[in-house]
């Protein structure tokens, strides 16, 4: 069965901390591993990971995907009341994309 | 200006109806889905569609029902026998093996 884990569910730190979210996966025909930041609304991207190794950077955020052990990591540093939110992985294979249920993070002054 | 809307922001739906959420693209992607979000929960697969007048079950596709008319537009209806409809859901679109991105959701509640 087709599957993405993400740990921990939730998370609580003090600004500016730096904070790793986890997903693994188990997806048949795998292609590509994306992130998303939910508020209290629809999710927005983050990144797109196709090819393992290769760190993808913007602004606080970076991300990384290993194709071999098949997970990746969101690394957010210097942490800020405003990064407080769900963090969603998505894992795609041809047709679908399967969530993970999410790492709420929550960013205390 | 590009983009994925969806209407209405809520919805009110009373027992034994069936109630329609809209969900329009206008950025040219083949590929539309709907998914249901539960309080803390993550995203469940309710239907998608690859391409016009073709749909698939998610995970959950029970109670519900779509349609692909148009390349635009993917209504999701939620039926009568869906018992436990309350939740926010969430209209998505991607070209094929593509980034995808969601509109901004409908809050459906039951009265």
């Amino acid at each position: 069965e087709d599957k993405v884990v993400q740990s921990p569910l939730s998370l609580v730190v003090h600004e500016g901390d730096t904070v790793t979210l986890n997903c693994s996966y188990e997806v048949t025909n795998f292609r590509s591993l994306l992130w998303y930041k939910q508020e209290k609304k629809a999710p927005t991207f983050l990144f797109m990971l196709t090819s393992s190794g290769i760190e993808k950077k913007s602004g606080r955020l970076s991300s990384i995907l290993d194709k071999k052990e098949l997970f990746s990591i969101l690394n957010i540093t210097a942490t800020q009341t405003g990064d407080s939110a769900i963090y969603l992985c998505a894992a795609l294979n041809f047709n679908k994309f399967y969530f993970g249920s999410g790492t709420k993070l929550n960013v205390k002054p | 200006d590009g983009g994925i809307t969806q209407s209405p922001k809520y919805l009110f739906r009373k027992e034994g109806q069936n109630v329609t959420l809209s969900c329009e693209q206008n950025l040219n992607h083949d590929a539309m889905y709907w998914y249901r979000q539960d309080p803390g929960q993550g995203l469940r697969l309710i239907y998608y569609s690859q391409i016009v007048n073709d749909f698939q079950k998610g995970d959950i596709a029970e109670g519900y029902s779509v349609s692909r008319e148009k390349k635009e537009s993917f209504p999701l209806t939620v039926t009568s026998a869906q018992k436990n409809p309350t939740a926010f859901y969430l209209c998505a679109s991607s070209i094929r093996g593509e980034t995808q991105y969601f509109g901004p959701g409908t809050r459906l509640l039951v009265l």
